[in-house]
């Protein structure tokens, strides 16, 4: 029973376009998500949140969309840069709960 | 450095043979857990600990132990490693279960033949 899941396997873009990797829960408990990205042979490290008392939370490059009603979110990055290449793993918590999706690999092409 | 470590980093074992992956972070957080990695099926989580002695089972914790004697220390234990139990597996640390950030150690390869 996968309660987050993201669809894409993986997702290629161009050096400088956007890329948006999506992410879809289906436990409404759930009221705060994360992104984390993983490089190859690392762990995973923390990228960005979001509280679900909010639509949208920005840093730099990195923005993440939530929408409620959808159970989604989504994290873009703007403008892609090739060392963004990596696993993003999106997660979401609940009280004394925090579920992982399955990754979306990210390969930004020069 | 605020780190979490694991040992070994790869490990390549037979089926029945005892082993214990070590997990140690220090950052005094009270949460740690262990999770596996595998293919399509992103992180899964094995075990927790919520604070020293205090530990719990995840959604996967069939064929694994843990421990928890010091906060720091949260060890990996496979009694009889199995060959479905090759995986990546993390480690991670956090001030709690919810609503933060968890901090991953850089991973343990394991292959049981």
């Amino acid at each position: 029973d996968q309660q987050v899941k993201q669809n894409s396997p993986s997702l290629s873009v161009q050096e400088g376009r956007i890329s948006i990797l999506n992410c879809d829960y289906t436990n409404s408990m759930f009221d705060y998500f994360l992104w984390y990205k993983k490089y190859p042979a690392e762990g995973p490290t923390f990228l960005i949140s979001i509280s679900s008392i909010k639509d949208k939370n920005e840093d730099g490059r990195f923005t993440v969309f939530l929408n409620k009603s959808a159970k989604h979110l989504s994290l873009h990055i703007v403008p892609s840069q090739p060392g963004d290449s990596a696993v993003y793993f999106c997660a979401a918590s609940g009280q004394n709960d925090m579920r992982f999706g399955a990754g979306t690999r990210l390969t930004v092409k020069p | 450095e605020a780190q979490v470590t694991q040992n070994p980093r790869y490990l390549i074992t037979v089926t029945g043979k005892k082993l214990t992956v070590t997990c140690s972070q220090n950052m005094n957080h009270e949460y740690m857990s262990w999770y596996r990695q595998d293919p399509g099926l992103g992180l899964r989580q094995i075990y927790y600990s919520m604070n020293v002695e205090v530990t719990d089972k995840g959604d996967v914790p069939e064929g694994y132990k843990v421990s928890r004697k010091e906060k720091r220390n949260f060890p990996l234990i496979l009694e009889s490693p199995s060959p479905n139990q090759t995986s990546l597996y993390f480690c991670a640390s956090s001030s709690g279960i919810s609503y933060n950030e968890q901090f991953f150690g850089p991973g343990t390869r394991l292959t049981v033949l």
